[in-house]
């Protein structure tokens, strides 16, 4: 694999249900990104890890929980969600510089999440 | 705070033709980062070009190039003899060094549609 890919790539689910999204990035990168992309909305940015520290959190439900376990591996974990958050979930990676210059963000294929 | 103005909701050309897609940023920093990424139907960013605040010299590659001009704050995107697989939605994005909360800002998009 190269890259940054994303599974699963389609999800429905129940407001009752419980799912995670995984991101993996094969680019040796040290910051990744989770983005959620409305059909009437531009790009916004939800998490953002850098060396596998939460250093961005743009005022995310804590219906959305990420993890990032190292600097390859992404996690968006979902909880009773709403309809209204059905979109697609798009992850990044980057090379961030110890001077926050951000390098550029490469993205994987995305996640397109429907909530019955 | 940045912001990116991608004015074009939607263009319509027929292959062959010639199609510039335009770009307004704002941002009060002297150091800043433009690109460009192609989303086609399949959900994927592809990124295509980055360019600093201190380079203005146009940039072509194949079919695309890209006009940068400081004086109108505008970084444009033309596609020459254009063709159907360049139909997708193009974003115009600004990233600012050590901004801290928003590495990359989006525009809303320009929908291209290329028709044989």
């Amino acid at each position: 694999e190269t890259g940054v890919t994303q599974t699963p790539r389609h999800l429905v689910m129940g407001m009752t249900n419980k799912k995670s999204l995984k991101c993996e990035q094969h680019l040796g990168h040290n910051a990744m990104y989770w983005y959620k992309q409305s059909a009437k909305k531009p790009l916004e940015l939800m998490f953002v890890y850098s060396l596998e520290e939460r250093v961005e959190n743009n005022s995310v439900p804590s219906r959305f929980s990420p993890e990032c376990p190292n600097s390859s591996h992404l996690f968006l974990h979902l909880h009773t969600l709403q309809p209204e958050d059905s979109a697609l979930y798009l992850c990044a990676s980057s090379q961030l510089s110890k001077t926050g210059d951000t390098d550029t963000q490469y993205f994987g294929p995305g996640t397109r999440l429907t909530v019955l | 705070a940045q912001k990116v103005t991608q004015a074009q909701t939607e263009i319509s050309v027929v292959e062959k033709e010639d199609v510039t897609l335009d770009c307004v940023y704002e941002t009060r920093d002297t150091t800043y980062y433009l690109f460009w990424y192609k989303q086609p139907p399949s959900g994927e960013l592809v990124f295509l070009i980055r360019r600093n605040s201190f380079d203005e010299q146009n940039e072509i590659s194949g079919r695309y190039s890209w006009n940068f001009q400081k004086s109108t704050s505008s970084f444009n995107f033309t596609i020459t003899a254009s063709q159907v697989v360049d139909s997708a939605v193009y974003f115009c994005a600004l990233s600012v060094p050590n901004s801290g909360n928003t590495p990359l800002v989006f525009g809303k998009g320009t929908r291209l549609s290329v028709i044989a």
